[in-house]
């Protein structure tokens, strides 16, 4: 089944506290992006990747670093969570060339 | 000032009513998706509109892009509870990578 996964779904962690959320897809795509959704501030771009070893920011990049050693692989490392970045985190791939995104089902982060 | 803006933010209509959403630019788009989201889950995209004047249809929704290509429009006839949810429109910038969303229309269909 072609899928994109993202673990963990749900983390509650404390300021400071370095930790890693990770998302995997399956269908051999080039692109791969990490959003954050708020309340009232809908979906943001923080990094995307055009290829292997290829990164850029996005809109809110601030706090958040990624990587991409691998196609289908594309971690976001907050290295020292802050409060502010408590929220709804969402990985997607789609191919370079195309706007069309498939998303996996989320990771709620919570930093106390 | 946002790229994409849709309206409205929060529709509520009753089982068997149609609807229409809309979501507005001044900047000119080479494609312009669409997705639903429910609550919990990723988005998922329902179509890509991709010339001007440009009409899809999926079951009882209706996709527009303006002819400009600055706008669309998403339709749906008959709503049913199972519509519910969250949409949004997105562009992407193919040759550079940003993507931007628009803060979606919530949508609920009371039955």
């Amino acid at each position: 089944e072609a899928q994109v996964t993202q673990n963990p779904r749900y983390l509650i962690t404390v300021t400071g506290k370095k930790l890693t959320v990770t998302c995997s897809q399956n269908m051999n795509h080039e692109y791969m992006s990490w959003y954050r959704q708020d309340p009232g501030l809908g979906l943001r771009q923080i990094y995307y990747s055009m290829n292997v070893e290829v990164t850029d920011k996005g809109d809110v990049p601030e706090g958040y670093k990624v990587s991409r050693k691998e196609k289908r692989n594309f971690p976001l490392i907050l290295e020292s969570p802050s409060p502010n970045q408590t929220s709804l985190y969402f990985c997607a791939s789609g191919g370079r060339y195309t706007g069309e995104l498939f998303f996996g089902e989320g990771s709620r982060l919570t930093v106390l | 000032t946002q790229l994409l803006e849709q309206s409205p933010q929060f529709l509520s209509i009753q089982e068997g009513e149609n609807l229409t959403v809309y979501c507005n630019s001044s900047s000119v788009f080479s494609s312009l998706q669409w997705y639903r989201q429910e609550p919990g889950e990723g988005p998922v995209l329902l179509v890509t509109v991709v010339t001007g004047g440009e009409v899809k249809k999926l079951k009882r929704l209706t996709f527009q892009f303006g002819d400009a290509r600055k706008d669309s429009s998403l339709h749906i006839t008959a709503a049913q509870p199972g519509d519910t949810g969250l949409y949004l429109c997105a562009v992407k910038n193919t040759n550079a990578g940003k993507s931007t969303f628009g803060d979606g229309t919530t949508l609920t269909v009371k039955p």
